[in-house]
This record gives C-alpha cells, structure tokens and sequence, in this order.
C-alpha cells in the first residue's frame, strides 16, 4: 500500500531533550516536506526536501533540523525543544516539482512540557 | 505574498442541506488549488485539485468546488450532506519551491 509513515503518533517531552519524529515513503517521490499544524493557522512548512541531500527551509524552520540521505526518509529533528513547539506534525511528499498531489502521513503530535 | 483565506472558521449545517466552503486565495499567476479534508485525529487526504481547464472540477465523496479568477475564489459545495462529512476542511495553494499554502481551516458540524 503506497503510504507515508510517522513515528511515533504521539510523544510528550520535556523542554531541552532533544527528538527525532521519523518519517518514510514507499512510493519514490523525490519530494517531501514538514508542517506544523496549529489552530487558527493552518498547517505551515518547516523544511522541505526536493531530492537526496538537498534540504531547504520553508517557513518556520526556527529550532527544527532534517536530513535526506534516503531517499525514502526525511526525519525531523528538534535539538533542544520548547513549549512553543507543541503542535501536530505532517509529513507529505509528492512525484516531482509542478503542483502534484501531496501525500500527508497521519500525524505526530507533539507536547513539549 | 502568496496566502490563502477560509473566512468561516465554523460552519453548522443540517444532515441533507446543501454545502458551500469558501476560499479565497492571493493574486497570482494560475494558481494550483487544492481542497484537502481533515477528519478526526486523521491525517490531510485531497479532496480535489485545480491545475487548469474546466473551471468546475470534480472530487471525491460528492464534492465539488469551481475555480473563478474574477473573484481569486475556489469555492468547495457539496449538494446533500452526510454526518459523515464532519471534519475540517482546508483550502490550500501551491506556493514558491512546491510547497503548499494552506488556509486555517473551517470546521464543519453536521446536526441531525
């Protein structure tokens, strides 16, 4: 079943202890990208990556990191988390750059104490 | 700079009325749209999508929504309601390195 996957579905933590949200797909797209969801604002861009080894920032990228050495996975990273960082994360990715469909994963929400 | 606007954070319909999302998206060139649903501790699946074309495009689970650049609207409707469509519902666009712009959202209770 084509799919994108995250782990885990729900983590609570504390401020500073640093975390890694895991996410994979198994349908070769070369594009994938990280939002944060919070109420009132939608979801917002965090990172974004368009192939292996190529990462670019999107909107909020402040206290996030990520990495693409496969192509098939693209984990968030948060080295030292805050309060503010308490939201429901998506992963998505799509085939290629041109405005086709994204594929969003099922959610990590996240609470920092 | 590229947005997107749902004026309505809540809407309350009766099970078997009529439907109309709105969605207001910035000035552009044609833009790609997008309507994705939102159900319940799930995750974003799309609902419809506008590239180009017929202006009125078709979508999944009864919905529709028509794309009117007078108006930069993208309006999503759906004729008949089910209890089954509650959920919330996000516009979004296609913005600058392929990411999306969403809306905030509007959430849709069904009444009985």
């Amino acid at each position: 079943e084509a799919q994108v996957t995250q782990n885990p579905r729900y983590l609570i933590t504390v401020t500073g202890k640093k975390l890694t949200v895991t996410c994979s797909q198994n349908m070769n797209h070369e594009y994938m990208s990280w939002y944060r969801q919070d109420p009132g604002l939608g979801l917002r861009q965090i990172y974004y990556s368009m192939n292996v080894e190529v990462t670019d920032k999107g909107d909020v990228p402040e206290g996030y990191k990520v990495s693409r050495k496969e192509k098939r996975n693209f984990p968030l990273i948060l080295e030292s988390p805050s309060p503010n960082q308490t939201s429901l994360y998506f992963c998505a990715s799509s085939p290629r750059q041109g405005g086709n469909e994204q594929f969003f994963g099922p959610g990590t929400r996240l609470t920092v104490l | 700079a590229q947005s997107v606007t749902q004026p309505d954070i809540h809407i309350t319909v009766s099970e078997g009325a009529s439907l109309e999302l709105r969605c207001n998206y910035s000035y552009g060139a044609t833009p790609y749209l997008f309507w994705y649903v939102q159900s319940p501790g799930q995750g974003l699946q799309l609902l419809l999508k506008y590239f180009s074309g017929d202006t009125l495009v078709q979508g999944i689970k009864g919905f529709e929504a028509e794309f009117k650049r007078s108006q930069s609207s993208f309006n999503l409707r759906k004729p008949s309601v089910h209890w089954s469509d509650a959920a919330e519902y996000f516009c979004a666009r296609r913005g600058d390195g392929n990411k999306l712009v969403f809306g905030a959202g509007t959430i849709l209770r069904v009444k009985s």
